[in-house]
């Protein structure tokens, strides 16, 4: 089936600094690719949705400023987390719309620690 | 506001027997309704999904049973094996867009 690669699947950082993740679709083109929060035990909430070649459509109470997404490629969304605090600690997933198959298919996750 | 509502939040099923998770929700537009399974590190995997034209669809042991007047639909899993222990997510993805709204999740153990 399809894959979708993130990467680093983990990262520790000092508060402060910026980080960014990767999300590839590796054996598919995706033109919307999806990044979502979990904090743990609980659900995945919808952080904003990536479209190729135009901004990030940001759902309601995400700072766009804060978490910048770039979908500069058909098989490639990053996020970057700016200036990340304590409170950013948290897994992030992405996902990737298949356009062939129609089917959403979800990465690995990449789990953030911020000191 | 939560769109899809998940029960129950966590669940204990002896080995060979049937596990059930409940979901609901409200708006109308949501035409595809899939069932992730989530294991603890990892990313959700589809296990399967069902839009409203059917009331129910089966892949191996997972069933999926859709209540279209009533807006609600149910994951059962038949023979409970202590692997299918993770957390289960319902979501529903409304017509036309992509994106998906997931559920609060359940968490199963399947206990031999």
């Amino acid at each position: 089936g399809a894959v979708v690669s993130q990467h680093p699947s983990w990262v520790i950082c000092k508060s402060g600094t910026s980080v960014k993740i990767e999300c590839r679709s590796l054996d598919f083109q995706a033109t919307t690719m999806f990044w979502y929060r979990q904090f743990p035990k609980q659900s995945l909430m919808l952080m904003a949705t990536s479209n190729e070649g135009s901004k990030a459509t940001y759902e309601q109470g995400v700072e766009k400023d804060k978490f910048l997404i770039n979908h500069a490629s058909l098989t490639l969304s990053t996020l970057t987390v700016t200036s990340a605090h304590p409170e950013d600690s948290s897994f992030y997933i992405c996902s990737a719309f298949s356009s062939d198959t129609g089917e959403l298919f979800f990465g690995e996750g990449s789990r953030l620690t911020v000191l | 506001q939560q769109q899809v509502k998940q029960s129950p939040q966590s669940l204990i099923v002896q080995k060979g027997g049937i596990s059930i998770i409940n979901c609901a929700y409200e708006n109308t537009a949501f035409d595809y309704f899939p069932w992730y399974q989530q294991f603890p590190g990892k990313g959700p995997a589809l296990l399967i999904a069902i839009r409203p034209d059917v009331s129910e669809k089966k892949e191996g042991r997972f069933t999926i049973s859709f209540n279209k007047s009533a807006k609600q639909f149910s994951l059962h899993i038949m023979d409970s094996q202590p692997g299918d222990s993770a957390t289960y997510f319902c979501a529903a993805q409304p017509g036309g867009y992509n994106k998906l709204i997931f559920g609060a999740g359940t968490r199963l153990a399947v206990h031999p």
